[in-house]
């Protein structure tokens, strides 16, 4: 079973330019949320996908945006970058709705420096 | 006020040591609660996940809620060397139809070391 994979592992942006981040889902799993860990600090929410559509999001201005496409894998986008979005971006899967325990695998994420 | 808060350490102790591991929260929306360990430069992996109040025990892990005081705790006994890392503890509901919003509110963390 092949699991949650991210692309790419680390990236250097200057502020104001813009960046996308990949995620492959674990196989079977059909819902994908985004996670924003600074350093030092735990993960907070971005949002999450489920067929092809945002179904919840956190505290995160629109500038941060996404998408899932038809094979569950998705992409997190971030417009006009600022320091602060520096930053581990985690990508997690999930089981199909139904039989969605809440339980989230995570991909090794990919580090975002801002300078 | 943080919606979780967990004590942020860092701990340091000798191999064979328990370890205690605590988080407050204030949102009585938490129905399930977790703990994930993230190894440096890692994505967070599950290690523990429980939805009732009371204790589950996992090898020399054993997770703690009491949920009507607001706090879970995550036990190690026997702590080896391996278990260096950091200690996420997350939490997270269910909606009326029975599946979860999908998003997990997590702590801050707790970065714990374990000495031969």
């Amino acid at each position: 079973e092949t699991g949650v994979t991210q692309s790419p592992t680390h990236l250097i942006k200057t502020r104001g330019q813009q960046v996308t981040l990949r995620c492959s889902s674990q196989s079977g799993h059909n819902t994908v949320s985004w996670y924003q860990q600074a350093l030092g600090q735990g993960p907070q929410f971005i949002f999450q996908y489920y067929r092809e559509e945002e179904n919840g999001r956190g505290n995160f201005p629109p500038r941060f945006s996404g998408l899932q496409f038809p094979n569950y894998s998705s992409e997190l986008n971030v417009n006009a970058l600022e320091l602060d979005d520096s930053a581990l971006y985690l990508c997690a899967s999930s089981l199909p709705s139904g039989t969605n325990t809440g339980e989230l695998f995570f991909g090794e994420g990919s580090r975002l420096t801002v300078l | 006020q943080k919606e979780v808060e967990q004590d942020p350490g860092p701990l340091s102790v000798p191999e064979g040591a328990i370890v205690s591991l605590n988080c407050t929260y204030s949102n009585s929306a938490f129905q399930y609660f977790m703990w994930y360990r993230q190894y440096s430069r890692k994505g967070p992996e599950l290690l523990m996940y429980t939805y009732s109040s009371g204790n589950k025990e996992d090898g020399r892990f054993t997770a703690q809620v009491d949920k009507s005081s607001k706090y879970i705790s995550l036990f190690i006994r026997d702590s080896q060397p391996s278990d260096s890392a950091t200690y996420l503890c997350a939490m997270g509901g269910f909606n009326a139809g029975g599946t979860s919003y999908g998003k997990l509110t997590f702590g801050q963390g707790t970065i714990l070391t374990v000495h031969p």
